[in-house]
């Protein structure tokens, strides 16, 4: 199975700064398509996961174009330009390359 | 307007079975493919497997190979999860989610979760 590791495990950020979280794989995730099977998806508390980000830079339906989505390969970074307090909550990123499908173990982001 | 909708939480005994349901409403069903992902309490998330609901090919984890059917009925709009043999480190919250395109954006559609606890 593909092992997906993400840092920082946790984070604070003022609202109106920048976030990063970080994303590896075990193996590299670009398909011979030219696409990286990468997901990124947020979990506020109390609710269900929401995508954000697919095939590793490209943003879902309705997200904010404050998230974006860069890496290729094994190394995958999601970045929220400017944080609002809706954001906060845990990123979780997810390989689709090859089943099992595996999620990251996620970061947790907070507001200052 | 877009609607997926899962069946109420399960208390079920090791040994036993549960089938859990996700009803889609407000888009084309069969344009989308499901899949069936569960958080085990205060833990991260783990996905069970998939299934295309317009011709009911399937995939599943090994870890659950064996114990889980998953099925889609095209003239209800519903898909189910069915796990057997339940053991206690099934306790989890299980959720569905359509996955397909709007124009030519992906778009995923998540159920709210189920709640299926197993204890003697």
């Amino acid at each position: 199975d593909i092992v997906m590791t993400q840092s920082p495990l946790s984070l604070a950020v003022t609202p109106g700064e920048p976030a990063s979280f970080s994303c590896r794989s075990s193996q590299s995730l670009l398909h011979n398509n030219g696409y990286n099977y990468l997901d990124w998806y947020l979990q506020k508390p109390g609710q269900s996961p929401q995508l954000l980000i697919y095939f590793g830079s490209i943003r879902a339906s309705g997200v904010p174009d404050r998230f974006s989505g860069s890496g290729s390969g094994t190394d995958f970074t999601l970045k929220i330009s400017r944080v609002e307090a809706e954001d906060v909550g845990v990123y979780y990123c997810m390989q689709a390359l090859q089943t099992p499908f595996t999620f990251g173990p996620g970061t947790k982001m907070d507001i200052k | 307007q877009v609607q997926v909708v899962q069946s109420g939480a399960e208390v079920k005994k090791p040994g036993a079975s549960v089938k859990v349901s996700c009803k889609a409403s407000g888009f084309t069903f069969v344009n989308y493919g499901v899949s069936w992902v569960r958080q085990a309490p205060g833990q991260g998330l783990e996905w069970m497997g998939w299934i295309n609901t317009y011709n009911g090919d399937t995939n599943y984890a090994q870890k659950v190979q064996g114990r889980i059917t998953m099925t889609a009925d095209t003239d209800t709009t519903t898909a189910y999860m069915d796990l057997r043999s339940l053991r206690s480190d099934d306790t989890a919250i299980y959720y569905c989610s359509y996955s397909g395109n709007s124009g030519t954006l992906r778009v995923d559609y998540w159920g709210q979760g189920t709640l299926v606890t197993v204890s003697s």
